[in-house]
């Protein structure tokens, strides 16, 4: 098994292009996420979704899209960059319980926008 | 308690010591708890998921605690060595979906 992979590592971006940040497990986990993680503040929630065709807001979704046509990807869409948006990305998944399941996190996705 | 609360914020300690931190977190529907080491430019790694009041697990010389009556979960750390150095974070959830995290405990082991 893979895990959860991640791509880009790294990227560059100049405010107002867009993107989408991929994520892909293969432990046919019903449940990703996305999370930013910014110095202080730790991990925040942008989107999640618990299977298929469902996607839901977090704690932060306001310049990201999400969709969920396959149970194996998730991308996170950035629609116009803002140097706001300078963060490290973390794509998570995990099976739904019961019982309670740990999540795998991805490698992670460091984006500068300039 | 409305969301999920760890303390101490950082930790420095001495290669040898034993050293604990608290995560707090509301126990209102609760369905389980997790904890995740964080090292530096890694992603995070579960250490433990728990659901049951009085739950104690163990890792080699880490293990945690579970109180879901009151809320709160302890994290030990036996005999701390420099490779223990990492941001220990704890989530909880409510439905067995979404976690919420804590902000983290950095802990750093002193040669």
């Amino acid at each position: 098994n893979a895990g959860v992979t991640q791509t880009p590592k790294f990227q560059v971006l100049k405010t107002g292009q867009s993107m989408t940040l991929q994520c892909a497990q293969d432990m046919n986990h019903e449940y990703m996420s996305w999370y930013r993680q910014d110095p202080g503040m730790g991990l925040r929630l942008i989107h999640y979704s618990v299977g298929a065709g469902i996607t839901d807001q977090g704690e932060v979704p306001n310049g990201y899209n999400v969709s969920r046509s396959t149970t194996e990807d998730f991308p996170l869409r950035l629609l116009s960059a803002a140097p706001s948006q300078t963060s490290v990305y973390f794509c998570a998944s995990h099976s739904l319980g019961p019982p309670a399941d740990e999540q795998f996190f991805g490698p992670g996705t460091r984006l500068t926008v300039l | 308690i409305l969301n999920v609360e760890q303390s101490p914020q950082s930790l420095h300690v001495q290669e040898g010591d034993s050293t604990n931190f608290t995560c707090s977190f509301p126990s209102s529907n609760f369905y389980a708890l997790h904890w995740y080491r964080w090292e530096t430019a890694k992603s995070p790694e579960a250490l433990f998921v728990m659901t049951l009041n009085g739950d104690e697990k163990k890792k080699g010389r880490i293990s945690a605690t579970l109180n879901t009556k009151e809320g709160y979960s302890y994290l030990y750390i036996k005999g701390s060595q420099p490779e223990d150095s990492a941001t220990y974070l704890c989530a909880d959830t409510t439905s067995g979906s979404r976690l919420t995290f804590g902000e983290g405990t950095q802990l750093t082991v002193n040669p």
